[in-house]
């Protein structure tokens, strides 16, 4: 079946703008989350959701961070104003939520380039 | 949020076992994951600990001791192909997960 996809796999953008990057994560699945992965670092949490509760948010680094999961499905996270700092590969994952189940699946990610 | 530590490298040769260590903050625990990423390519599981113990999948093992608040992965009979970066990755109040900064693992012929 698919995975999770991811668009777009690269953006470029000037310094200033808003962004909006995309996940479509697996049918079915109830949690989705989205992570940051600098060159060389590990994932930085930045927002989970899980079926229709409110969306965990504590991750997100700046109020320039958004993000809204639609019909319990498709997630958009936006970034405005964007900084050189947010350069950066957003990955998204989403994950079939049961107890002892912690396995995520990762989309291939989203490379933010900020000029 | 949480810190998990583990080392930055680790070299071995095929068909060796190596083990990858890390440590994590206690507060909040619920489980400990593991997952292998290629250069370029995304994470993907591993293996995950909720109990203490060992956990077996074909040549990759994982353990957990909440006593000591340290977990490690196994790799044994290593293969080229299993040269990538290895990440644990903390489950607090059950659905945030933290990561550590990664493992390289280079394994050498």
């Amino acid at each position: 079946g698919a995975g999770v996809s991811q668009s777009p796999s690269n953006k470029v953008t000037e310094k200033g703008k808003d962004v909006e990057l995309r996940c479509d994560p697996i049918s079915g699945h109830t949690a989705l989350y989205w992570y940051r992965q600098s060159l060389g670092q590990g994932l930085e949490f930045l927002i989970y959701f899980q079926g229709n509760s409110a969306p965990d948010k504590s991750g997100l680094p700046s109020d320039r961070f958004s993000a809204e999961r639609t019909g319990g499905s498709v997630s958009t996270l936006t970034i405005q104003r964007t900084q050189q700092e947010d350069s950066a590969v957003y990955l998204c994952a989403s994950s079939l939520v049961e107890r002892n189940t912690y396995e995520q699946y990762f989309g291939p990610g989203t490379r933010l380039t900020v000029t | 949020g949480q810190s998990l530590e583990q080392p930055s490298e680790v070299t071995a040769v095929e068909g060796a076992i190596v083990q990858i260590n890390c440590t994590y903050q206690t507060s909040g625990f619920y489980g400990l994951s593991w997952y292998q990423q290629h250069d370029g390519g995304a994470p993907t599981f591993l293996s995950y600990n909720a109990l203490d113990g060992l956990e077996e999948t074909g040549r990759f093992s994982s353990f957990l001791s909440r006593s000591d608040s340290y977990g490690y992965l196994l790799l044994q009979e290593l293969q080229m192909k299993d040269s990538a970066s290895y990440f644990c990755a903390a489950s607090y109040n059950f659905n945030k997960f933290y990561f550590g900064s990664g493992t390289k693992l280079n394994v050498k012929p």
